[in-house]
């Protein structure tokens, strides 16, 4: 079992809608996650991250997080074609170490 | 605030020939982190440098190595190049709170080894 996992997609959603992004973890002794925005060819940009239960919003993105369930999420509403970029989910396993996954390619469409 | 800088931006290389990449951490922080991303493949942990020393290593072959300077800018050397050695090397400071461990990228050297 990977670490951290994602689906690599792509994940298709129609300009306007919300996009879902999920993320699993294998370590339950982890105590932060983060979201990253990479678009090809760039480094990845840090979005948000989170590190209680429950829903920590920023502007047009919502990050959710179940520990319980070792499930972390990312919305991102009323998406727009800027937004088309891979989305890389990164979990704080063992101190200061961020484990990636491998990233989840979304594409808004017109 | 100026971000994490790395130079060069591309450096093209000879099969055996060393690589040397460098970074410089966004002020005040004292952590950089290294990263390998091949085309098409995931961020791949290298190196972590702390107040000077090698904290933790990811799983590669001791060619690659790094240092820290006492400004907290680093180094990473990659002896012997070779040809899978192409890919984005990235590099990433935190701050030295270390609550969360958030990490910031800065642009990454694209090295192509031929």
């Amino acid at each position: 079992q990977k670490e951290v996992e994602q689906n690599s997609g792509p994940l298709s959603v129609p300009e306007g809608a919300i996009a879902s992004l999920n993320c699993t973890y294998s370590d339950r002794g982890s105590q932060s996650f983060f979201w990253y925005r990479q678009y090809s060819g760039k480094s990845p940009e840090l979005i948000m991250f989170i590190y209680s239960n429950g829903d920590k919003e920023d502007g047009r993105f919502t990050a959710q997080l179940n520990k319980a369930s070792q499930y972390v999420s990312l919305l991102i509403r009323d998406s727009q074609p800027s937004d088309s970029a891979t989305y890389l989910c990164a979990v704080n396993i063992a101190a200061s170490k961020l484990t990636f996954g491998t990233g989840t390619r979304l594409q808004v469409t017109l | 605030e100026a971000g994490v800088t790395q130079s060069p931006t591309h450096l093209i290389k000879t099969r055996g020939q060393q690589a040397t990449l460098r970074c410089s951490p966004i002020s005040g922080h004292t952590s950089v982190y290294w990263y390998q991303q091949a085309l098409g493949l995931g961020l791949q942990f290298l190196l972590w440098y702390d107040e000077g020393e090698e904290r933790n290593r990811g799983n590669f072959p001791p060619r690659f190595s790094g240092r820290q300077f006492p400004n907290y800018s680093s180094e990473l050397n990659v002896n012997a190049l070779e040809l899978e050695d192409s890919a984005l090397y990235l590099c990433a400071s935190s701050p030295p709170d270390r609550e969360y461990y958030e990490q910031y990228f800065g642009p990454g050297t694209r090295l192509t080894v031929t």
